[in-house]
């Protein structure tokens, strides 16, 4: 069964810090692998993807590289800002159960002023 | 596009009451699921369908039904309501792309029960 663990669970920088969020997985035959944000009370916004044949992706000032072999995905957010804080989970599907995600309990974020 | 629906966004239930979660999407994606978020947990999956007709088990069924008769909907029912049930449940899509080619899941805003 896949196991998904994301380090740290909880993380605090002051604005304009860089910072890398980790995401493990143990299975490799993965299909792909997502990165959501999910702000407090609210639903899961997906902020990249990353095909199993990818290394990386970019969007604005994230960036997630995914190296299969390892079972490690890395989220880097650049110059992070106080808008940045909500809860990052790192999900990642195969074949099985209809390409379904298993997810990372995720990193809770606080970007302070 | 309004995306993926889900209502009602919050349900307070009894014990051994029944209700119906609903999930819309108006994106054509022929993949739905369902999951559920329990606090400071990942979201587990409950039920998934690949199509009109089909659906199938996750790692979590006990306690709900689905049914897809359309390519839009894709119910959830919760049958003689348990505290074990009270959590945030989470609907969502995925179109096909191509042959074995899929692509990202789009999710709802949920629905966030409680059973007392």
């Amino acid at each position: 069964k896949q196991e998904v663990t994301q380090i740290p669970a909880a993380l605090s920088v002051p604005e304009g810090e860089n910072l890398v969020l980790n995401c493990s997985f143990t299975d490799s035959a993965i299909y792909n692998l997502q990165w959501f944000r999910q702000d407090p009370g609210k639903g899961l916004t997906s902020l990249l993807l990353i095909q199993s044949s990818q290394r990386e992706q970019t969007s604005g000032r994230l960036n997630a590289s995914l190296d299969k072999s390892s079972g490690r995905s890395t989220l880097y957010i650049a110059a992070s800002q106080p808008g940045d804080s909500a809860t990052y989970l790192c999900a990642v599907s195969d074949r099985d159960s209809g390409y379904a995600l298993n997810f990372g309990k995720g990193t809770s974020l606080l970007v302070t002023p | 596009n309004a995306g993926v629906t889900q209502t009602p966004k919050f349900r307070i239930l009894k014990i051994g009451q029944s209700m119906t979660l609903q999930c819309t999407q108006d994106m054509n994606h022929n993949y739905m699921y369902w999951y559920r978020q329990d606090p400071g947990m990942g979201l587990k999956l409950i039920y998934y369908s690949v199509g009109a007709g089909i659906t199938d088990k996750g790692e979590v069924p006990n306690g709900y039904n689905v049914s897809r008769s359309t390519t839009e909907d894709f119910p959830l029912r919760l049958e003689l309501a348990a505290p074990s049930q009270t959590s945030v449940y989470f609907c969502a899509s995925s179109p096909r792309l191509a042959p074995d080619v899929y692509n990202e899941q789009f999710f709802g805003p949920g629905t966030r029960l409680t059973v007392l």
